[in-house]
């Protein structure tokens, strides 16, 4: 069964940094694209980046553009998302999941339960 | 960006009725489209891409159609276990973009 577990979220000030992981089971890790996609409250879902399962390409939402880094560690079977100069409008849910089989990169057909970040002062 | 938009934000039926979930795209997507279910308490889940193509594990009670900018998720008889929140979402081009969510809920 596939598995995505994520974690590290928090309170945390504006301005500040904070790194989510997201752990995976149940699949050849190494073998997929995974994406961060984010929920802040009472709002739709916003997908905000993507890597390919060997790290060679990345892409984000210009809202994370220059602030958040994806990276993913395949020997550890974890995602990673860095998040920097933090604002309150990056207060969210953020959930990681699994790219499709095969050339499906943007589609996502696992999902973690998320991990809650919140932005104030 | 491509503008995803789902018009009914909620939807209340009854246990075998049939109801379809519309989503809207903003310019053609041709049939780079997927939906998504999400229940309290529970992950997002794949219900379908390609805008047909029912994943694996997926009723076929479940069925999507549509292509260029108009789509439409129907389930038909629909059961209990059906209430929950239904995504769709584009993947024609960067960056992915969702529709805003329409409830159903189950008389």
């Amino acid at each position: 069964e596939v598995q995505l577990v994520e974690s590290g979220g928090g309170l945390v000030k504006p301005g500040s940094s904070l790194k989510l992981s997201c752990v995976a089971s149940g699949f050849t890790f190494s073998g997929y694209g995974m994406h961060w996609i984010r929920q802040a409250p009472k709002r739709g879902l916003e997908w905000i980046a993507l890597i390919y399962y060997d790290s060679t390409n990345k892409y984000y939402a210009d809202s994370v553009k220059g602030r958040f880094t994806i990276s993913r560690d395949n020997s550890k079977n974890t995602l990673y998302l860095e998040m920097n100069s933090l604002r309150s409008e990056d207060t969210a849910m953020y959930y990681c999941a699994k790219s499709l089989y095969g050339s499906y990169y943007y589609v996502m057909d696992a999902w973690g339960q998320g991990a809650s970040v919140t932005v104030s002062s | 960006d491509v503008q995803m938009t789902q018009s009914l934000s909620y939807l209340a039926a009854s246990p075998g009725e049939s109801v379809s979930i519309s989503c809207k795209a903003s310019k053609s997507i041709s049939n780079y489209l997927a939906w998504y279910q999400q229940k309290p308490g529970e992950a997002y889940k794949l219900l379908i891409y390609s805008g047909s193509t029912l994943q694996s594990g997926t009723p076929s009670r479940f069925s999507g159609s549509g292509s260029g900018t108009d789509f439409t998720l129907t389930i038909s008889s629909l059961e209990p276990e059906d209430f929950g929140l239904y995504y769709c979402q584009q993947y024609y081009e960067k960056p992915l973009t969702f529709g805003s969510g329409t409830k159903l809920e189950i008389k």
